[in-house]
């Protein structure tokens, strides 16, 4: 299967704690992104990676975020001292992005449910 | 800030029945993507819409981009339960993605 993958696929912690999800795209994508989405939601914008560039951050993003992409490939999205409002779905997506197109179509993993006790 | 609103937020209708559902911003958009999202899935691209009056099919699925390009709509004909699923919009240059139409089709 050669689709986006992430890791791990459920993930349940205590308030306060760390916790680190991984998400590995289609191997010749260039653009990465991370999502977040509660139920009944559309996804919401986190961040995206252009190879190991991050471009933009939303504003929901906090401090207590961070996400990475070293060497352009996999990339890890962290959340430290986790909150109860943590708990969504994480979505990672990644696409290929020519200069010339002002759109691509962007390739999701599975998500990574978290719950935040 | 540039927002999608979706609507009905919710349809539930019965296997046969047609349906539309509509996509709108106050903003001007150079293009329009349509995703499904199914249960325990990430979303899965259905069409790119780009020109102001575009109408796209895809099997039983049409979708127009307004002329203003504002507004989407996706038509659904004879609904059939394999079409059950969260519509989403999102805009094809910018990372803004509507509030989602929870479709269920009842057999």
């Amino acid at each position: 299967d050669t689709g986006v993958s992430q890791d791990p696929r459920h993930k349940i912690t205590k308030r306060g704690q760390n916790v680190t999800f991984r998400c590995d795209p289609i191997s010749e994508h260039n653009r990465l992104y991370w999502y977040r989405q509660t139920l009944g939601q559309g996804p919401e914008f986190l961040t995206y990676f252009q190879n190991e560039a991050q471009l933009e951050k939303s504003r929901l993003l906090s401090d207590r975020f961070s996400a990475e992409r070293p060497k352009g490939s996999f990339s890890t999205l962290e959340i430290q001292r986790t909150e109860q409002g943590d708990s969504a779905m994480y979505l990672c997506a990644s696409s290929f992005q020519t200069s010339g197109s002002s759109y691509n179509e962007q390739f999701f993993g599975p998500g990574t449910r978290l719950t935040v006790l | 800030t540039q927002l999608l609103e979706q609507s009905p937020q919710f349809l539930s209708i019965q296997e046969g029945e047609n349906l539309t559902v509509y996509c709108n911003s106050s903003s001007v958009f150079s293009s329009l993507q349509w995703y499904r999202q199914e249960p325990g899935e990430g979303p899965v691209l259905l069409v790119t819409v780009v020109t102001g009056g575009e109408v796209k099919k895809l099997k039983r699925l049409t979708f127009q981009f307004g002329d203003a390009r504002k507004d989407s709509s996706l038509h659904i004909t004879a609904a059939q339960p394999g079409d059950t699923g969260l519509y989403l919009c999102k805009s094809a240059s910018k990372i803004i993605f509507g509030s989602g139409t929870r479709l269920s089709i009842r057999p």
